[in-house]
């Protein structure tokens, strides 16, 4: 089927104003994660969603951050009050945890821009 | 500093050579992978190596894991101008569940 997609692709915002920012996995994944990737560096980690368990949200830089899992399936990323420090790109992955198999699948990531 | 570290971080080769770049990290992993991301937008996995496991091959993709050394290296054979991207390790720490820590990447780049 199709693969992870992230809406929308680009999004420039205001500082102050809040964004909400789209995954839908891939149909049967029970694993979702969010991560941040500043321009030339690497991932960061932000919250993590398993199946029905409570989430990981050990990544998440401040309480301006946020994302829930509705049904299992679509997650929303929401950024308040957003700051120029929140421009990055935000890719989204899901896997579908069975033994010893622990690939991510990553959507296109949506660039956000804080002007 | 990072669980999963690249060396070097940007490597430069002409079409038809070898590239090899590497990985280190710190703590026990449950297994280390390798993706590409071209133009800064989304990944994709290449190769996914278990601790248990000291090396493996896809294509012209090999890995080597060297847990005594915690390390690993991807060498890319016979390259490609396709094959410019930045190559990324992640490491699936066993205290941290599934959650993959990313190193800084390495940015290569394949001349024709």
């Amino acid at each position: 089927g199709a693969g992870v997609s992230q809406s929308p692709s680009n999004k420039v915002t205001e500082k102050g104003k809040d964004v909400e920012l789209r995954c839908d996995p891939i149909s049967g994944h029970t694993a979702l994660y969010w991560y941040r990737q500043s321009l030339g560096q690497g991932l960061e980690f932000l919250i993590y969603f398993q199946g029905n368990s409570a989430p990981d949200k050990s990544g998440l830089p401040s309480d301006r951050f946020s994302a829930e899992r509705t049904g299992g399936s679509v997650s929303t990323l929401t950024i308040q009050r957003t700051q120029q420090e929140d421009s990055a790109v935000y890719l989204c992955a899901s896997s579908s945890r069975h033994a010893h198999s622990y690939e991510q699948y990553f959507g296109p990531g949506t660039r956000l821009t804080v002007t | 500093s990072q669980q999963g570290e690249e060396d070097p971080q940007a490597l430069s080769i002409q079409e038809g050579e070898n590239a090899t770049m590497n990985c280190s990290y710190k703590t026990s992993i449950n297994n280390l992978q390798w993706y590409r991301q071209n133009s800064g937008r989304g990944l994709v996995h290449l190769i996914l190596i278990r601790s248990n496991e000291r090396e493996k091959h896809s294509g012209r993709l090999r890995v080597t894991l060297d847990t005594s050394k915690k390390s690993s290296s991807l060498l890319i054979t016979a390259s490609r101008a396709a094959d410019t991207a930045s190559y990324f390790c992640a490491t699936d720490v066993r205290a941290a569940g599934n959650k993959l820590t990313f190193g800084g990447g390495t940015r290569v780049l394949v001349k024709p």
